[in-house]
């Protein structure tokens, strides 16, 4: 079945670090890919998404590309603030398929 | 403000008792999802509505149940809580449940005492 696997956390960076967070996933057909974010005490939020191979998602300064070959979807960031302090979902949705989340990676960001 | 409302933001409760959570989706989005949030198991889908029909169903106990009024508001009751049913329950929508962009709420907080 279509699952995500996501890097474990949580990970712990200074401001100004680059970061990459690893998404690796499985899928039958041919998904669209996302992340999304949960900042403390809210919901969460799309990040980011790709709908095909070779696609690169990109917001906030954070990017992601659609990597086919490798079954891949990293997130990264050049320049992380204190601000991106939050947990980020890895997400795949495979056609009528809903929605389905890897386990969340915590990042914290010290100044 | 995602456009997606919940109610009750917290609520404490006893073993064996019912309760009933509230969502009401972004306004014109006819899809309703239902997750639920807790440490050790990550977000779990529990059941999907889309325009009053329920259109998936996934980690969902037979001791929970849902359903989406002609209003489009939704309604996820759980009944006979246990200490395990603990756990951050999110409601998202979104317009037509195909493009997997959700808009989540801030949760209803569940704790079972």
């Amino acid at each position: 079945g279509d699952s995500v696997t996501q890097m474990e956390g949580p990970v712990t960076l200074s401001e100004e670090a680059f970061l990459t967070i690893n998404c690796t996933y499985t899928a039958t057909g041919y998904p669209s890919l996302f992340w999304y974010v949960q900042y403390p005490g809210e919901g969460l939020q799309l990040l980011l998404k790709a709908t095909k191979a070779d696609d690169k998602g990109s917001n906030k300064g954070f990017e992601a590309t659609y990597r086919k070959e490798t079954t891949s979807f990293h997130l990264e960031k050049g320049s992380v603030q204190v601000s991106d302090s939050a947990v980020y979902f890895c997400a795949l949705k495979t056609g009528a398929n809903n929605l389905f989340f890897g386990t969340g990676t915590r990042l914290t960001v010290i100044p | 403000d995602s456009g997606v409302t919940q109610t009750p933001k917290h609520l404490i409760t006893a073993t064996g008792q019912r309760v009933t959570l509230r969502c009401s989706p972004r306004s014109g989005d006819l899809s309703v999802y239902w997750y639920q949030q807790s440490l050790d198991q990550g977000l779990q889908f529990l059941i999907q509505y889309y325009n009053g029909e329920e259109r998936a169903k996934g980690n969902i106990l037979e001791r929970f149940s849902a359903q989406q009024f002609p209003d489009l508001h939704s309604e996820l009751n759980l009944s006979s809580l246990e200490l395990g049913d603990s756990a951050l329950y999110f409601c998202a929508s979104s317009l037509s449940g195909r493009t997997g962009e959700l808009f989540f709420g801030e949760g209803s907080r569940l704790t079972v005492l």
